[in-house]
């Protein structure tokens, strides 16, 4: 099965600008879709497609993708944004889903 | 309003089973796929099982295959997980969790139920 790839943790000064990464292969065929989890809740859909947001989402959250990377920026970072975020695709070798390993975001 | 309800989690001993369940409402249950994800204490997102509108496709990760069993009923808006031969590494949160309209992201979750196995 593919994998994706994401750093484990990321920080950002409140207000400032952060992107989170994802690499893999299967992101050379299929869009990322990015997933906000805080502590003790399901995971929350916040970017799909080549950069979509469900309703409710803030437009400070936005996504882009290049090659076998996907990034998911958010302009001017909210202390509420503090949590986990998972990428995640079609898997390309077989299987319908893979997952990022996640990255913890803490707003300084 | 789009709910998916998972219940069935508990204590169960190493080598034991258990039956999960996922109650989905707000949509036509009989026309998407359906997913079970699975995150254990203090990890990230898993991707376990998942099942075709029609259960005509069936997918498992390579961790629970030849252990757990993903089946669903659209006439009772259900989707289902039988976990046999289940190990301590198989404790985590369970999501069930709906495809998006043309398949390409997860667009709901449920809530999750919390799977622990130990003796």
């Amino acid at each position: 099965s593919s994998e994706l790839t994401q750093d484990p943790a990321v920080s950002v000064a409140l207000g400032q600008t952060v992107r989170i990464t994802c690499q893999g292969d299967s992101l050379r065929s299929y869009y990322a879709s990015w997933y906000q989890q805080k502590p003790g809740q399901a995971p929350v859909l916040v970017i799909y497609g080549k950069n979509n947001r469900p309703s409710g989402i803030p437009d400070r959250f936005s996504g882009s993708s290049s090659g076998n990377t996907a990034s998911l920026t958010i302009t001017g970072a909210q202390a509420e944004d503090e949590a986990d975020y998972y990428c995640n695709s079609r898997d390309s070798s077989g299987n319908p889903w893979v997952f990022g390993g996640g990255t913890k975001l803490t707003v300084l | 309003e789009v709910q998916l309800v998972e219940s069935g989690g508990g204590l169960v001993k190493p080598g034991g089973s258990l039956r999960l369940s996922c109650a989905a409402s707000g949509f036509t249950f009989s026309s998407y796929s359906m997913n079970w994800v699975r995150q254990a204490p203090g990890k990230g997102l898993e991707w376990v099982s998942s099942i075709s509108s029609s259960s005509s496709y069936i997918y498992y990760a390579d961790s629970v295959k030849g252990r757990f069993t993903i089946s669903r009923d659209n006439a009772k808006n259900s989707l289902y997980l039988q976990m046999n031969s289940l190990r301590a590494e198989d404790t985590a949160v369970y999501y069930c969790a709906r495809d998006s309209d043309y398949g390409d992201y997860l667009v709901h979750w449920g809530q999750g139920t919390l799977v622990t196995v130990s003796s």
